[in-house]
């Protein structure tokens, strides 16, 4: 069966620190992967997306960055946080369906 | 741009009773439909999914509907339980890309 962890689970940083989140995922190959930051009482906002090895899509511009060093590694990066980057951030994968991992709690401060 | 709503944003009902979760969306060309639950602090766990072809999907006590001419999902959730206290989602993929548009969600109370 298809497992996708996340890691950490929450995170506490100064502004202007850097930020790498990191998301695996198990039993599957080649999946669709994607990083998605829910805000406090809002919906769910898609910000990166991947089809394969080195190949993102940014959907929102930020100042955060996405890559994909290896087929089932989705890596979430920051040079300089700001206030507003806190949030909770999702990786998922699939296609029709998607599969979301536990999530990072992210609290810039 | 796909918006979608989802109303109330939040609902409290006794153990037992049936409850349905309403989900509205802008653009009428979807090509699915999934539902979430997501407890506290937790990632999101995949309910149902509809695709554009299909009108309802049942799982268990869970029944979604898609009506797609009038851009409403309802989930029904028959006979609930305290268990059932969750924040629910809904989400739209309306270009068959994969990009889901998701609404706010609805957060649910059972009471005991």
């Amino acid at each position: 069966s298809q497992t996708i962890h996340q890691w950490p689970a929450t995170l506490v940083q100064p502004v202007g620190s850097p930020l790498s989140l990191e998301c695996t995922v198990e039993g599957t190959s080649n999946p669709n992967l994607y990083w998605y930051r829910q805000a406090a009482g809002r919906g769910l906002q898609l910000l990166f997306y991947s089809v394969g090895i080195g190949q993102i899509s940014s959907e929102v511009p930020q100042n955060l960055s996405a890559s994909r060093p290896q087929d089932r590694q989705f890596i979430l990066s920051s040079k300089k946080l700001l206030l507003s980057d806190s949030g909770f951030y999702l990786c998922a994968w699939g296609e029709y369906e998607q599969y979301f991992g536990p999530g990072t709690r992210l609290t810039v401060t | 741009k796909q918006e979608v709503t989802q109303i109330p944003a939040a609902l409290s009902v006794p153990e037992g009773e049936n409850l349905v979760l309403n989900c509205s969306f802008t653009d009428s060309a979807i090509y699915n439909l999934q539902w979430f639950r997501q407890d506290p602090g937790k990632g999101l766990t995949s309910l149902l999914l509809i695709q554009s072809s299909q009108r309802e999907q049942t799982s268990g006590r869970l029944n979604a509907s898609l009506d797609k001419s009038s851009g409403r999902s309802t989930l029904y959730i028959a006979a609930s339980q305290p268990g059932d206290s969750a924040t629910y989602l809904c989400a739209a993929d309306s270009s068959n890309d994969y990009k889901l548009s998701f609404g706010a969600g609805t957060t649910v109370t059972v009471r005991a």
